[in-house]
């Protein structure tokens, strides 16, 4: 059974950090690219960023560039979400998603598998 | 940037079809993906490359993409199927994966 188990949110104050990470199981991690999406109270879902099989590929949304990195370990079957400078609008449910492995898309492969999400709470 | 836009919400009868509709520039040249999102629940992928369903999505769940409008469309609507659906591409221009707003489906 293919699971994705985020961990790491919490409460933190606006300028602070936090670390998320998504481990996963029942499935080989080295061949799915990931990405975070999250979702603030009451909106809808934004994508937050993008990482390849090997870490070859990394993409990010405009508002988190500079500000968070992603990262993976396959051996370790985790990727990671390291989060500084957070601010209000950073509060939302995030949620660790698997890219579908598809012969002819990389980045637009559709995510097939979501985490249960993680809820981050920045305080201002 | 590119942008997806979808009606905040849409209502139909048991037994009716749905459809929802996803607009974008030249969405046809893209490949379209769409989720279904209930309260409290992550989402589900029910269509994907315009019309493929995963495996376990009923064939109630359809899509279509052509010009500058994706669509899903549920048939034989559910009370089951009361939730959010978000369209999703990703932009080659900005290398980003892009989410319309969402629409709301309720029944009836």
């Amino acid at each position: 059974e293919v699971q994705l188990v985020e961990s790491g949110g919490g409460l933190v104050k606006s300028g602070g950090s936090l670390r998320l990470s998504c481990a996963v199981s029942g499935f080989t991690l080295s061949s799915h690219s990931m990405s975070w999406v999250r979702q603030a109270p009451g909106k809808g879902l934004e994508w937050v960023s993008f990482i390849s099989t090997s870490s070859s590929y990394i993409h990010y949304e405009d508002s988190v560039k500079g500000r968070f990195t992603i990262s993976r370990d396959n051996a370790r079957k985790s990727v990671f979400l390291q989060m500084n400078t957070l601010r209000a609008e950073d509060t939302a449910v995030y949620y660790c998603a698997r890219h579908m492995s598809l012969p002819t898309q990389l980045e637009s492969a559709p995510f097939d598998y979501w985490g249960q999400g993680l809820l981050v709470t920045v305080s201002s | 940037s590119y942008v997806l836009t979808q009606p905040p919400s849409m209502s139909v009868a048991p037994g009716q079809t749905a459809r929802i509709d996803c607009g974008g520039n030249d969405i046809g040249t893209k490949s379209v993906h769409w989720y279904q999102q209930k309260p409290g629940q992550a989402p589900v992928l029910v269509v994907y490359d315009h019309s493929d369903r995963p495996s376990g999505i009923s064939e109630r769940f359809s899509g279509s993409n052509f010009g500058n409008m994706a669509t899903l469309t549920i048939s034989r609507v559910e009370a089951g199927d009361e939730a959010g659906y978000y369209c999703q591409v990703w932009d080659t221009r900005s290398d980003r994966v892009v989410f319309g707003g969402g629409t709301k489906l309720t029944v009836l």
